[in-house]
């Protein structure tokens, strides 16, 4: 079935550090691959995501490419912030649009940005 | 910026009780989603609503689970007889065709 695994955590960082939480899916087809954010107490915001191979999806300084040939969707970014640390999780719809269909997600990484 | 907002932020409930679970979805929204995350574990989908019925659920949304869209504005989970394993946040989702997901701030249910 289909699946997604992250690399376990907590990811412990100092401030303008680069970051790479690994992601890597199982899955028929074209899925859609996303990357959620959860700051404390707050719910699970969408990061980014894409929608075909090689696309790369980026927002607030982070990225992830979609790589159909390694099924890996890594989130990176150059410089990490204290106001970054949350739990992240990485995400597939199986539906090559994106929409409507279930999330299968990872078990959330978390990481701790320190000044 | 639209939200989905979820009530109660916090329940505990004693085992064998009902609780319901309640959602208000973005308005112009068509299909509904609640998910759960047991601490510490990933968070899993349990059932998608969409034209006031049930298109697709998991294996953890058995028999004691139910899913109703009463007024048109509110989305609620109910759990006839709570069990101590059902303790675990709940997610409420939104998402109307070709938007991404919202998802509310969860309720954390305690089951004691």
């Amino acid at each position: 079935g289909n699946s997604v695994t992250q690399m376990e955590g907590p990811v412990t960082l100092s401030e303008e550090a680069f970051l790479t939480i690994n992601c890597t899916y199982t899955a028929t087809g074209y899925p859609s691959l996303f990357w959620y954010v959860q700051y404390p107490g707050e719910g699970l915001q969408l990061l980014l995501k894409a929608t075909k191979a090689d696309d790369k999806g980026s927002n607030k300084g982070f990225e992830a490419t979609y790589r159909k040939e390694t099924t890996s969707f890594h989130l990176e970014k150059g410089s990490v912030q204290v106001s970054d640390s949350a739990v992240y999780f990485c995400a597939l719809n199986q539906r090559a649009s994106g929409n409507t269909g279930k999330l299968i997600f990872g078990q959330g990484t978390t990481l701790q940005v320190k000044p | 910026e639209p939200e989905v907002t979820q009530t109660p932020s916090h329940q505990v409930t004693q085992m064998g009780q009902e609780v319901i679970l309640r959602c208000v979805p973005i308005s112009n929204h068509l299909y509904f989603y609640w998910y759960r995350q047991i601490l510490g574990q990933k968070v899993e989908f349990l059932v998608s609503f969409y034209n006031n019925e049930i298109s697709e659920k998991s294996e953890i949304f058995d028999d004691q689970f139910s899913v109703e869209r009463p007024d048109g504005s509110n989305f609620t989970l109910k759990i006839r007889s709570t069990k101590l394993e059902d303790s675990a946040m709940y997610f409420c989702a939104s998402i109307r065709a070709n938007y991404g997901y919202t998802f509310g701030s969860g309720t954390r249910l305690t089951v004691v």
